[in-house]
């Protein structure tokens, strides 16, 4: 149980272009999700926070309106990289929360920007 | 959100058992430790949680003294496939900023044959 899925797995995408990051709890609802990006060989960095039926919560730094969040369902969050470019290339996961609070992790995305 | 401090790396030979002590000076009442491994481009999974004395799992066990300062995450007969880098969170419940999890280096832990 506490399936946290994420799709695709890695995408490839010309700079400018939109990108769009799926995030799905498995077997669970979870009214919490997080955005994460890792950049290599460092840590991961919180992106925001999302809850179902709300909008999302953004650490500071992180433009909003480059990284769209959507949490329509109890199930799924998704990420959008708007106009992206080459320095937006990276890892990013999402978790979602389960039913006994522990916060699960997605494989991660791996994103190229040309 | 506490802060942790855990060594950057630390290597270990097949079969041994390893101990990873956390510190988390300004924990706070609310607050649970967390601890998660994660592989290059994989995501963090999730080892073990506690709040007080001793938890223990079918992966790991974790050790927290009475004041909650620090933690030690207990690694039995590590193998190969244990090398990977192990996170220290400190989980805040309740209240703002609830399951926020701020990632430190971690620790690199490497198994040697």
């Amino acid at each position: 149980g506490a399936v946290v899925s994420q799709h695709p797995s890695w995408v490839i995408c010309k700079s400018g272009t939109s990108v769009k990051i799926e995030c799905r709890s498995l077997d669970f609802q979870a009214t919490t999700m997080f955005w994460y990006r890792q950049f290599p060989k460092q840590s991961l960095m919180l992106m925001a926070t999302s809850n179902e039926g709300s909008k999302a919560t953004y650490e500071q730094g992180v433009e909003k309106d480059k990284f769209l969040i959507n949490h329509a369902s109890l199930t799924l969050s998704t990420l959008t990289v708007t106009s992206a470019h080459p320095e937006d290339s990276s890892f990013y996961i999402c978790s979602a929360v389960g039913r006994t609070d522990t916060q699960y992790f997605g494989p991660g995305t791996r994103l190229t920007v040309l | 959100l506490a802060k942790t401090t855990q060594p950057i790396s630390m290597d270990s030979y097949e079969g041994q058992e390893v101990n990873i002590t956390c510190s988390h000076n300004n924990i706070a009442t609310n607050d649970y430790i967390t601890w998660y491994q994660q592989f290059p481009s994989q995501g963090p999974r999730f080892i073990i949680q506690g709040y007080k004395t001793k938890v223990t799992n079918e992966v790991a066990s974790l050790f927290i003294p009475a004041d909650r300062k620090s933690s030690t995450l207990s690694l039995p007969r590590v193998s190969l496939s244990d090398t990977a880098v192990y996170y220290c969170l400190v989980v805040p419940r309740g209240g703002a900023g609830s399951y926020q999890l701020t990632f430190g280096k971690g620790t690199k832990l490497s198994v040697i044959p």
